[in-house]
């Protein structure tokens, strides 16, 4: 069936350091979503890329969706404290649209 | 504008009985859809609502039962609570007009299920 991988399942980062999280979907998106839960939180909606090779940035934060609308990455530049979170890709099934999620990647940032 | 409401935050149950959770979206928004979340797992998929219709459901049992209002807001009911429904449920709307799954969600804080 339709899956959206994500990897890496964790990144430790020094605070400074840089993070990126890819995913990876075995068909063709229509748009790829990009969600933040921070720890005892709940998702929160960062952005939408509709277009093949489409880049997007928020502040620090670089979103990419690639020339075959197949994956997609966020980049941070510099993290900081307030970073620290889950990142969620999702994407629409072809079928009925349901989004498809990926594991998410946790951003830990090493004291 | 308001967000999206989840009643009750935190709930303490014990195994057998049933449980009804309540989410109301934000204005405007026709879509609800409903995830559950345990501990360093990711956001599994219960189903989604417009317009009254379950749109999509997800591989749970049938003890998982939900339904929307004309109003939009959406409950969902466990029957024979299991120890391991204890998880965050969370409700996100969506403004989605069918066929789409081209509208970001906006989530609720969730209900905390505890099973004993």
């Amino acid at each position: 069936g339709q899956q959206v991988m994500q990897i890496p399942q964790y990144q430790h980062v020094q605070e400074g350091e840089d993070f990126t999280t890819y995913c990876n979907s075995s068909t063709t998106l229509s748009n790829i979503q990009w969600y933040k839960q921070r720890p005892g939180g709940h998702p929160v909606f960062l952005i939408q890329l509709v277009k093949s090779g489409e880049v997007k940035k928020q502040k620090r934060l670089t979103f990419q969706f690639g020339e075959a609308k197949k994956n997609s990455s966020l980049h941070i530049t510099a993290t900081q404290t307030t970073d620290v979170g889950t990142y969620f890709c999702a994407g629409p099934m072809d079928s009925n649209y349901q989004l498809i999620w990926g594991a998410g990647t946790k951003l830990i940032i090493k004291p | 504008k308001a967000g999206v409401t989840q009643t009750p935050r935190y709930l303490i149950k014990t195994r057998g009985q049933q449980v009804t959770l309540s989410c109301s979206p934000i204005s405007g928004h026709r879509s609800v859809s409903w995830y559950q979340q345990t501990p360093g797992q990711g956001l599994q998929f219960l189903f989604e609502y417009f317009s009254e219709t379950q749109r999509n459901k997800g591989n749970f049992p049938g003890r998982f039962s939900g339904r929307q209002f004309s109003n939009s807001r959406s409950e969902m009911n466990v029957s024979t609570l299991e120890l391991g429904d204890s998880a965050l449920y969370l409700c996100a709307s969506s403004f989605d007009p069918p066929p789409s799954g081209n509208y970001g969600y906006t989530f609720g804080s969730g209900t905390r299920l505890t099973v004993v």
